[in-house]
């Protein structure tokens, strides 16, 4: 049972644009949203978190927006550069349980 | 920057084989994870130490698998014998900190492991 899901396998933005990544979930009981972010040949590293208890949160270019009543979140880069192509993966923990990933979306940015 | 170690960065062995993964976590580092990745899906736990000893283990397949943490800073991940689906990206991870404190885990590179 796939509890967090990326249905978006691949996104192409042109460079400039806003890049949206988004992720749904079915457990309700997740209240910690994270992203990562992951280059070739490296391991995924920490991007931007949300807490349930907020519905935005911003870090420069990164914004993260959590839908609690939709059991969505997304990501929002704005503008998008060619240094952000790579992969995305959201994920949820209940408390300080272990982190459900999702299946990541590879971002391309065209130049 | 310190960084958390993995070797070997790729590895190819047979079906029934025994394989053998290393991390090194960054010193000082607590808690020390084991996650697998096959191709296309995101990373899942298979292990949680808190220094040596194991706090998560609840999805290691252990009639194949062990993990160690003998002095609660390096580890190993051992697989006896190795399965064709054991094919997958390995990643070990560690945080300064007790508990899932999500954001304060930093990832190795991982260590690619093909069964043939």
């Amino acid at each position: 049972d796939q509890q967090v899901k990326q249905n978006s396998p691949s996104l192409s933005v042109q460079e400039g644009r806003i890049s949206i990544l988004n992720c749904d979930y079915t457990n309700s009981m997740f209240d910690y949203f994270l992203w990562y972010k992951k280059y070739p040949a490296e391991g995924p590293t920490f991007l931007i978190s949300i807490s349930s208890i907020k519905d935005k949160n911003e870090d420069g270019r990164f914004t993260v927006f959590l839908n609690k009543s939709a059991k969505h979140l997304s990501l929002h880069i704005v503008p998008s550069q060619p240094g952000d192509s790579a992969v995305y993966f959201c994920a949820a923990s209940v408390g300080d349980e272990k982190l459900t990933f999702g299946t990541g979306t590879r971002l391309t940015i065209i130049p | 920057e310190a960084e958390v170690a993995q070797s070997p960065r790729y590895k190819i062995t047979e079906k029934s084989q025994a394989v053998a993964f290393w991390c090194d976590p960054i010193s000082g580092h607590a808690t020390l994870y084991w996650y697998r990745q096959i191709l296309g899906q995101g990373p899942e736990l298979l292990v949680q130490f808190q220094d040596e000893s194991v706090v998560d283990d609840s999805q290691l397949p252990k009639d194949r698998f062990s993990a160690e943490r003998l002095k609660g800073v390096d580890s190993t991940l051992k697989i006896q014998p190795a399965e064709l689906g054991d094919s997958a990206m390995y990643l070990c991870a560690s945080s300064p900190l007790a508990g899932v404190v999500s954001e304060t885990q930093y990832f190795g590179p991982g260590t690619r492991l093909l069964v043939l």
